[in-house]
């Protein structure tokens, strides 16, 4: 399996409270995925990032801030949790960079919950 | 992006093939299909992915239409261990590795013992 390790993995918080989600992974991999996944709706791209310091938004990346200081961490912030952000959050790693092969290797999910 | 349509459940006898089915009408001559499933509780995995050629690995064979507009993930021998949500999702070519992958709603599968 690839190393990768999300903290924490389970948070319960209140409306309007700051949250950051930690993705960390040991594989040296370039590129970095936060999605999160709702019934109905599959999973989202939240945002990524393709190098230390770079990223850029996903589809549904309103609301959501990320840094990337270094290759190994990738953080996701809720400045002001929402309800609707009540979710469950999934970081993924891949490697290369062509299509062909860029396999994405999923973490095991963060559920957050905000009341 | 390049929309998948998959159903939205399935079910199969443990023990016999299944044939997950994939329409792909709006294909690019570039993109690839991958396949991913995601176990209960789980982060998705990676199962399978293709151009054009029928692909094999130790999961699943991948059967791609001539005209690429469907594919198939074929199970050989279904186990209660394939119970899961399967994605199939269509990747454009890049050379800088931010392409991103595009989740719909899968097809549950669902294996009867």
């Amino acid at each position: 399996d690839a190393g990768i390790t999300q903290s924490p993995r389970h948070k319960v918080t209140e409306t309007g409270t700051p949250v950051t989600l930690r993705c960390h992974q040991t594989e040296n991999h370039r590129y970095m995925y936060w999605y999160r996944q709702d019934p109905g709706h599959g999973l989202r791209l939240i945002h990524y990032s393709y190098g230390v310091k770079d990223t850029d938004k996903g589809e549904v990346s309103d609301g959501y801030s990320v840094s990337r200081s270094k290759t190994e961490d990738f953080l996701l912030t809720l400045e002001s949790a929402t309800s609707s952000q009540t979710s469950v959050y999934f970081c993924a790693i891949s490697e290369s960079g062509t299509s062909e092969y860029n396999e994405q290797f999923f973490g095991p999910g963060t559920r957050l919950t905000v009341l | 992006d390049a929309k998948t349509t998959q159903p939205n459940s399935m079910e199969s006898n443990e023990e016999e093939p299944v044939h997950l089915p994939c329409n792909h009408s709006t294909i690019s001559g570039t993109d690839y299909i991958h396949w991913y499933r995601q176990l209960p509780s789980q982060g998705p995995e990676y199962v399978i992915h293709g151009l054009t050629s029928n692909v094999n690995n130790r999961m699943a064979s991948l059967a791609i239409a001539e005209d690429r507009k469907s594919s198939t993930l074929i199970l050989h021998r279904a186990t209660l261990r394939d119970a899961a949500v399967y994605y199939c999702i269509l990747r454009g070519f890049s050379n800088f590795g931010n392409e991103k992958l595009t989740f719909g709603t899968g097809t549950r599968l669902t294996i009867i013992p």
